[in-house]
Formats: C-alpha cells, structure tokens, sequence
C-alpha cells in the first residue's frame, strides 16, 4: 500500500463546475496536509493546507480532512479552464523531518 | 520577497558527467529541501537540512549524489558519474520551521 494515494485520472469536468479530488494515507500519526497544483512543465504551487478535521475554505478551494477515516479532499467550485492541471496531494512526516510525502497526483480537465 | 530561486533551469550533459546544481532559499526560512520527480509521479524526498546540517538523507541519495548548504543559506546539489536513471526535475523547497514548504523552479536534467 502506498503511503499517500490518488487517482491519476484525467478527471474532467465542465467549467463552472465543483471539481472533488481526493487523496487517502496510510500513517494514521499524521497531522499537516497539503494540496499543491502543478501545470506542466512546472514546479508545484501550494494553494492549500489544513491540520484540523473540518473544512478550510480559500476562494474557490475547500479543503476537507477526515483523519479518522485518513481521507483528505479538495473542492474547486466554478471550476474554469485555468485549473486544468494536475493537483498533488503532499502529507508530512511524522519524524522531525517534516518531509512531505506526495501522492502520484490526479490531472484534472476543466473542459470549455 | 523573493520565492525559492533554483539554477540552472535546464541541464542537458553526458553520461558519466558531474553536474551541480544550486539553490537559494526564501530569506530566513531554516529549512531547505530536494526532491526529485519524474514523469507521471509527485516529488520524491532526497534530503533535507535545518540550516547547515544535513539531517537525512533518502535511500535514493546514492553515494553518487552529495548535498551542502554551507553557512545555512543556498544549497548545492552534485550528481557524479550521471546515468540515464538521473533524468529527472529536481526540485528544491524551502521552510521557516514548520510552516509550510514553497518549491523553487527545479531544475530539468536530461542525460544524454
């Protein structure tokens, strides 16, 4: 079992809608949660994060956490053509590091 | 304030060349890491140092590869004896504490 996972995709949706992407790890122990959107060709950008159960709202972006279940998701709401890309799941490590562990990541489509 | 600053973008050398690559951190971040990624996969951790220590070292960090970050400020990353498995982009990400952590760049580097 890998240790953060997500579903490649491509996930399409069509713009204005919530585009749900999910992401699911296996050290229960975790506390810090990230979402990076990576476009190709480039680096990862950090547009969310979240340490407590619950909801964390931004702008269009929500963050959801659900350690009991070790489920974490990001909503885009009114999606548009420009979120096309592929977002990344990132959970740190427990040990002092605090290194992040990614998943394979999910390309999203918002089509036109 | 300046983001993460990494050099050079795009590396292009022969197998069995050294190749060194920089990066400067966000001002006062302590924390500086690298990762690697390749197609169709998130960023995998290399190392990490809390200003100049090296504090771990992945099992993908051969002995081919060595990291500085001298004074605790920028940092080097050195490949010798390159083979075609270094293509890769590698990414580095700095962090003041635990906060969270902000990717410069990358660097590309293809083995020919």
């Amino acid at each position: 079992q890998k240790e953060v996972e997500q579903n490649s995709g491509p996930l399409s949706v069509p713009e204005g809608a919530i585009a749900s992407l999910n992401c699911t790890y296996s050290d229960r122990g975790s506390q810090s949660f990230f979402w990076y959107r990576q476009y190709s060709g480039k680096s990862p950008e950090l547009i969310m994060f979240i340490y407590s159960n619950g909801d964390k709202e931004d702008g269009r972006f929500t963050a959801q956490l659900n350690k009991a279940s070790q489920y974490v998701s990001l909503l885009i709401r009114d999606s548009q053509p420009s979120d096309s890309a592929t977002y990344l799941c990132a959970v740190a490590a427990t040990s002092g590091t605090y290194k992040y562990i990614f998943g394979t990541g999910t390309r999203l489509k918002v089509l036109a | 304030d300046t983001g993460v600053s990494q050099n050079p973008r795009h590396k292009i050398t022969k197998r069995g060349q050294n190749v060194t690559f920089r990066c400067d951190p966000i001002s006062e971040h302590n924390r500086l890491y690298w990762y690697r990624q390749t197609l169709g996969q998130g960023p995998e951790f290399l190392t990490y140092f809390q200003n100049e220590a090296q504090l771990e070292k992945s099992r993908l960090l051969s002995d081919r590869f060595s990291a500085e970050r001298p004074k605790g400020s920028f940092s080097t990353l050195e490949i010798q004896r390159t083979e075609q498995g270094d293509s890769a982009m590698y990414l580095c990400a700095s962090s003041l504490g635990t906060q969270p952590q902000h990717f410069g760049d990358g660097t590309r580097l293809s083995i020919l």
